[in-house]
């Protein structure tokens, strides 16, 4: 089945250390790939996302992400995070023949500790 | 340029009553979406329109409903709520296809509670 997994739902992380979310897809092509963050009460801004070209692409606020077909997984990374990073962090495909219709993993949930 | 608009941003309905959710897209925007979240099944795709027509759906039941306008704004509709329609709904819009500069925006939601 096609399914979009976030093998982690919550995450501790200190300030200033690295932080590396994990994503993983199970379609039969490779679909289309973003990372947004949802803030509470907010809706979802986009990170980044993955079309074709260079399988590392970076986003906004110091995220990068690696796409890597043979594990068909697409990581989220930061360097050093920042007590503004606290959120949830959704991984989500599209199909090309079902642009629109997003497909979101469960989700993780980000705290950062002083 | 402004962003995906949904209104109203939050309201309380009772059961069995029905409620209307606006979305206004990015400007030359064509495609808008739905999503319900809820914390316990997350996001989930309710239906998105292109040009008036619903092009793709979700799997609700037929008491969730949409619509879009000549001008891209849509509309959904939920009718006779249950207590498990409280959710935030949200509504998010893009340019017609995958083409690589196209990216889909969200809306701020409408936190929608059923009592």
């Amino acid at each position: 089945a096609q399914s979009v997994t976030q093998p982690d739902i919550h995450i501790t992380v200190s300030e200033g250390a690295s932080l590396e979310l994990r994503c993983n897809y199970s379609y039969g092509a490779t679909p289309y790939l973003f990372w947004y963050v949802q803030s509470p009460g907010q809706g979802l801004q986009l990170l980044l996302k993955y079309f074709s070209g260079d399988t590392l692409v970076q986003g906004i606020k110091g995220f990068e992400a690696e796409f890597k077909r043979s594990q068909s997984s697409f990581n989220l990374r930061k360097p050093s995070v920042h007590w503004s990073d606290a959120a949830e962090y959704f991984c989500a495909v599209v199909l090309t023949d079902s642009w629109g219709k997003l497909q979101f993993g469960a989700g993780t949930q980000v705290v950062v500790t002083p | 340029k402004a962003g995906v608009t949904q209104t109203p941003r939050y309201l309380i309905k009772t059961r069995g009553q029905q409620v209307t959710l606006s979305c206004s897209p990015i400007s030359g925007h064509r495609s808008v979406s739905w999503y319900q979240q809820t914390p316990g099944q997350g996001l989930q795709f309710l239906f998105e329109y292109f040009s008036e027509t619903q092009r793709n759906k979700g799997n609700f039941p037929g008491r969730f409903s949409g619509r879009q306008f000549s001008n891209s704004r849509s509309e959904m509709n939920v009718s006779t709520l249950e207590l498990g329609d409280s959710a935030l709904y949200l509504c998010a819009s893009s340019l017609d296809s995958a083409a690589s500069g196209n990216t889909i925006y969200f809306g701020e939601g409408s936190w929608l509670t059923v009592v």
